[in-house]
């Protein structure tokens, strides 16, 4: 069956490192990739999208890789903020688009 | 200005009623879609439309029946309300459809709470 899969564990790191949050998926072929921002009691806002002919995308303090062969997508933020806190959602395009979990991401002073 | 706003924002009904959610997009987008974000967090496609015409519809009971006066609104009507209808329902707008790779955006949800 088909899934992707985001840790649904928190990520905790301090202010100024990179955090590094992971999308696998099995059994998709995605045309593409995007990744959301969710605060709590909003809906999930776009961040960037990748195509499966692009290896890698940045945007600001934002990247993100995507990786066909091993069936992953690695989203990236350099010299994080507390600001940065939320959960951050992939989503793969295929003939709908279909989420993950998301991954909460805690960024401490 | 609100691109895509939905009311209300929190929704609380008793089990068996009939309730409505409205969604606006002011964005000029061709597709409107209805995802369910349950407890666990899971974001799920429950309807899309494009310029009015349903073109996916979920594994979702028939008691919930989108209806899109125009390409701008689309609400959902649920019937006979139960507890496992409880949820985050999120409207949500893109430019084109259907597989291709254009954004979405959404609404900010409604709260729905059946007791």
């Amino acid at each position: 069956s088909q899934k992707i899969e985001q840790n649904s564990e928190a990520l905790n790191i301090q202010e100024g490192k990179t955090a590094t949050l992971t999308c696998n998926y099995t059994n998709y072929s995605p045309a593409y990739l995007q990744w959301y921002r969710q605060d709590p009691g909003r809906g999930p806002v776009f961040l960037l999208l990748i195509r499966e002919n692009e290896k890698e995308k940045r945007k600001e303090r934002l990247k993100v890789t995507f990786d066909t062969t091993l069936k992953q997508s690695l989203f990236h933020i350099t010299a994080s903020q507390p600001a940065d806190s939320a959960t951050y959602l992939c989503a793969l395009g295929y003939s709908t688009l279909t989420f993950g979990k998301g991954t909460m991401l805690l960024v401490s002073p | 200005d609100t691109a895509v706003s939905q009311t209300p924002k929190y929704l609380v009904t008793q089990m068996g009623n009939d309730k409505s959610i409205k969604c606006e997009q002011n964005l000029g987008h061709d597709t409107m879609y209805w995802y369910k974000q349950d407890s666990k967090k899971f974001l799920k496609i429950m309807f899309s439309y494009n310029n009015k015409e349903l073109i996916i519809n979920e594994t979702v009971p028939n008691r919930f029946s989108p209806k899109s006066p125009d390409k701008a609104h689309l609400n959902l009507h649920i019937n006979s309300l139960e507890l496992g209808d409880s949820a985050v329902y999120f409207c949500a707008s893109s430019q084109e459809g259907g597989g291709d790779n254009s954004p979405l955006h959404f609404g900010n949800g409604t709260r729905l709470t059946v007791t």
